[in-house]
């Protein structure tokens, strides 16, 4: 079946720009996440979705970082004001946690350019 | 906080050598460790994972074993080839709900020369 997918995979943008990220989790996973990778970082994690429950916004590096899941499905990550410190691929990962293992399935990634 | 350690960031073997990738972890309240492989300008591909009861887990050429208790996993790749050259990361999920989003660590460049 499909998996994650994200659009667009790069977008290039300009300083002060705001950019929406998508991610299109595997149909029927209740839980989602939003990680970040920079260079010389790492991945880190950003936000977590789980069903109705309130998101775990924890991982947010600022209040200009925002995200949504419209009806248990499809997020979008928005970036406020970008600026160059925001360029990184940014990750999109579901899981069915009423499963054992509780794998975590990750996207292509979006690569984000700020310039 | 989980922390998560790879040492060395960066490994180059002759082609045909076994070889061992550490993963150190700080916190053992783990629900379970998965070990991803990313190929350069590409996302990640779930190679294992190891349950918190396990021990190991197996595929193919590739072993990963597990001691909670110590905060340590190890990938065990046998029979190396320039295929595998790649970044491999091991990364951690918490026990539930919030803790579920997984730690990672930094990652290891692997180079297996021809």
């Amino acid at each position: 079946g499909a998996g994650v997918s994200q659009s667009p995979s790069n977008k290039v943008t300009e300083k002060g720009k705001d950019v929406e990220l998508r991610c299109d989790p595997i149909s029927g996973h209740t839980a989602l996440y939003w990680y970040r990778q920079s260079l010389g970082q790492g991945l880190e994690f950003l936000i977590y979705f789980q069903g109705n429950s309130a998101p775990d916004k924890s991982g947010l590096p600022s209040d200009r970082f925002s995200a949504e899941r419209t009806g248990g499905s499809v997020s979008t990550l928005t970036i406020q004001r970008t600026q160059q410190e925001d360029s990184a691929v940014y990750l999109c990962a579901s899981s069915l946690l009423k499963t054992g293992e509780l794998e975590q399935y990750f996207g292509p990634g979006t690569r984000l350019t700020v310039t | 906080k989980q922390e998560v350690t790879q040492i060395p960031a960066a490994l180059s073997v002759p082609e045909g050598e076994n070889l061992v990738l550490n993963c150190s972890f700080t916190d053992s309240a783990i629900y379970n460790l998965q070990w991803f492989r990313q190929d350069p300008g590409k996302g990640l591909t779930s190679l294992l994972l190891i349950q918190s009861s396990q021990r190991e887990q197996t595929s193919g050429r590739l072993n990963a074993s597990l001691d909670k208790s110590s905060g340590r996993s190890t990938l065990y790749i046998a029979a190396s080839q320039p295929g595998d050259s790649a970044t491999y990361l091991c990364a951690v999920r918490g026990m539930t709900g919030a803790n579920s989003k997984l730690t990672f660590g930094k990652g290891i460049t692997l180079s297996v020369r021809p």
